[in-house]
């Protein structure tokens, strides 16, 4: 069963604006990690969060975790055309190697 | 520096056909994975190996196979395709636990 789920399914913002978007899970984490999946491609890593971090940066991406809430946040600012993606969130629990996927947010940025 | 390559791209099988997918990896990563991708359900771990010689049964095992015979090789195999098994496969790697994954590029299975 998927351990994520990510809101909104879908966004859709102008270039230049913030695209904000959520991940709740439902148990312990040791990390969670966000991906992007252009179209027909395969997944990028982009960020990954340990369980004792509260925000990351990277670039223009911001993620914070909240883990009394079991949710994260993905904040991609100053967006451009090629963030037009989808965008996972992954959890990665203690004493497992397995990392569960949640369905995705595609976002599309309009020029 | 490759990543990980997974061969073919695209395939199309009959019901009952049997094909094996590969992946390689060239960064000497200890844990492979194979994932399926539908549409509006995220990626859904098949199986994994925790090193060579190695598998273990994901979230979705049922009609599927896999082998881990040399360090940088996953083998995915269906035995008898069936329609359900339409789908985008994924494979990715990782050096150990709670790391960040590389992903291959897919393979777009479609079975009639």
């Amino acid at each position: 069963s998927q351990q994520g789920e990510e809101d909104p399914q879908a966004l859709s913002i102008q270039e230049g604006e913030n695209a904000t978007m959520n991940c709740s899970y439902k148990t312990s984490i040791n990390n969670l990690q966000w991906y992007r999946q252009n179209s027909g491609r395969g997944l990028v890593h982009l960020i990954l969060i340990r369980s004792n971090e509260r925000e990351k940066h990277s670039g223009r991406l911001r993620v914070t975790l909240d883990t009394s809430k079991k949710s994260s946040s993905l904040l991609i600012t100053a967006s451009r055309a090629a963030d037009t993606a989808s965008y996972f969130c992954a959890t990665d629990p203690y004493n497992d190697y397995k990392l569960s996927f949640g369905a995705g947010t595609t976002v599309t940025v309009r020029a | 520096n490759a990543g990980v390559t997974q061969t073919p791209k695209f395939r199309v099988l009959k019901t009952g056909q049997s094909m094996t997918l590969l992946c390689a990896q060239d960064m000497n990563h200890e844990y492979m994975y194979w994932y399926r991708q539908d549409p509006g359900m995220g990626l859904r771990l098949i199986h994994y190996s925790v090193g060579e010689g190695t598998t273990a049964k994901g979230e979705v095992p049922d009609g599927y196979n896999v082998s881990r015979l040399k360090k940088q090789n996953f083998l995915l195999g269906l035995e008898s395709a069936a329609p359900s098994q339409t789908s985008v496969y994924f494979c990715a790697s990782t050096p150990g636990t709670g790391g960040a994954k590389t992903f291959g590029s897919g393979t777009r299975l479609t079975v009639v």
